[in-house]
């Protein structure tokens, strides 16, 4: 089956850290990845997707690529801010079949900076 | 931009009582899905809707049924809540091009508290 496994957190950094929150997967198909993120009280957003082997997905300075031999989509920013603290979530969708579209994700991780 | 649109977005039931939740999706988006995220868990998918039609079906309780309307909008409708149900049950759309389906767009949410 489907399933995204993703570091626990919660993460606490200081303000121009460097961040990994990694994430691994498992597909019976050729999935697309996700970061998700949710901020207090807000839905879901869209950080960034990667749709296949060896593609890098990029937004607002965060980065993750897709690979495949290690099953990882891990996500990375250089320097965090204070306003990225959220919750962060790995998904990944498969791109056919009966279960076209949904998202699988992992746990979530909780990532906090400090000023 | 418009977005994703839920309603109510709190609501408070006591159990054994029925609730109905609503999502109107960004214009021009044919698909819908419907996910359940408990306190400190990873949103759960329970079902999706294409062209007004179920196309994918989770982990969905019995008690839950939802259909999408002529208007594309969505309701989810739940009776017989039990503690449990308590959760935040967001609402995703998404546009499908020969049945690709592209990142999904999530709404806020809908807070149900079952007490």
């Amino acid at each position: 089956g489907n399933s995204v496994t993703q570091m626990e957190g919660p993460v606490t950094l200081s303000e121009e850290a460097f961040l990994t929150i990694n994430c691994t997967y498992t597909a019976t198909g050729y999935p697309s990845l996700f970061w998700y993120v949710q901020y207090p009280g807000e839905g879901l957003q869209l950080l960034l997707k990667a749709t296949k082997a060896d593609d890098k997905g990029s937004n607002k300075g965060f980065e993750a690529t897709y690979r495949k031999e290690t099953t990882s989509f891990h996500l990375e920013k250089g320097s965090v801010q204070v306003s990225d603290s959220a919750v962060y979530f790995c998904a990944l969708s498969e791109n056919r079949g009966s279960t076209l579209g949904r998202l699988y994700f992992g746990r979530g991780t909780q990532l906090t900076v400090w000023p | 931009a418009a977005g994703v649109i839920q309603s109510p977005r709190h609501l408070i039931k006591e159990k054994r009582e029925t609730a109905t939740l609503k999502c109107y999706p960004i214009p021009r988006h044919d698909t819908v899905y419907w996910y359940q995220q408990g306190p400190g868990q990873d949103p759960q998918f329970l079902i999706s809707f294409y062209e007004k039609m179920q196309s994918d079906k989770g982990s969905i309780p019995d008690r839950f049924s939802a259909q999408q309307f002529s208007d594309y909008h969505s309701e989810l409708n739940m009776s017989s809540l039990e503690l449990g149900d308590s959760a935040l049950y967001f609402c995703a759309s998404s546009p499908t091009d020969s049945g690709r389906s592209y990142e999904q767009y999530f709404g806020p949410g809908t807070r149900l508290t079952v007490t």
